[in-house]
């Protein structure tokens, strides 16, 4: 499968600060990578799909201005919390998409980024 | 709107246990779908993954079934380790959503030496 990395692993900041958490996809291009947030004891649940090349598709009630999402290249993407609050404080997962032959259709999925808002 | 189920929400059991998690869909309408596994603040590694066609799938001591006319799905696993101490999560990719996976609220097991 493929690997993905996301930086940084934890990060703690203050309340009103902006934070950018990268995504990237080491083995292969990606055109298509997913966001993620996972509160304590919860599921994940999607925020957006990142396209690289093309604006984000955000899913119903996740602000778009907040969650900024940049797809520039192939193999990164980065979610940008901006004036970052402590309901904020998540565990946000990326994934990529990958295509395979037979019609597969998998998601492969980085190691999650510990946000704490102080 | 497909929601997804879990059952038990926590287990735990001795060692050497055969055991079965529970995951079930409202809409039947699934591409696929697949088991993951998560450590403790560690992202998602891939167990296995069922077809909408096929009825089951195997790797080593895991067994997931798919009973996709009845929304069920099933992960067998079989001699339990303490390695085997994690959160289990089913999620479903539907036929009409794209790549857009639904998961539900996983499993927390743990596996007493």
């Amino acid at each position: 499968g493929a690997v993905v990395s996301q930086h940084p692993s934890w990060v703690i900041c203050k309340s009103g600060t902006s934070v950018k958490i990268e995504c990237r996809s080491l083995d292969f291009q990606a055109t298509t990578m997913f966001w993620y947030r996972q509160f304590p004891k919860q599921s994940l649940m999607l925020m957006a799909t990142s396209n690289e090349g093309s604006k984000a598709t955000y899913e119903q009630g996740v602000e778009k201005d907040k969650f900024l999402i940049n797809h520039a290249s192939l193999t990164l993407s980065t979610l940008t919390v901006t004036s970052a609050h402590p309901e904020d404080s998540s565990f946000y997962i990326c994934s990529v998409r990958s295509q395979g032959g037979l019609g597969t259709d998998t998601q492969y999925f980085g190691p999650g980024t510990r946000l704490t808002v102080l | 709107k497909q929601e997804v189920t879990q059952i038990p929400a926590a287990l735990s059991v001795p060692e050497g246990e055969n055991l079965v998690l529970n995951c079930s869909f409202t809409d039947s309408a699934i591409y696929n779908l697949q088991w993951f596994r998560q450590d403790p603040g560690k992202g998602l590694t891939s167990l296995l993954l069922i077809q909408s066609s096929q009825r089951e799938q195997t790797s080593g001591r895991l067994n997931a079934s798919l009973d996709k006319s009845s929304g069920r799905s099933t992960l067998y696993i079989a001699a339990s380790q303490p390695g085997d101490s994690a959160t289990y999560l089913c999620a479903v990719k539907e036929e009409t959503s794209g790549s857009r996976l639904t998961f539900g609220e996983g499993t927390q097991l743990t596996v007493n030496p």
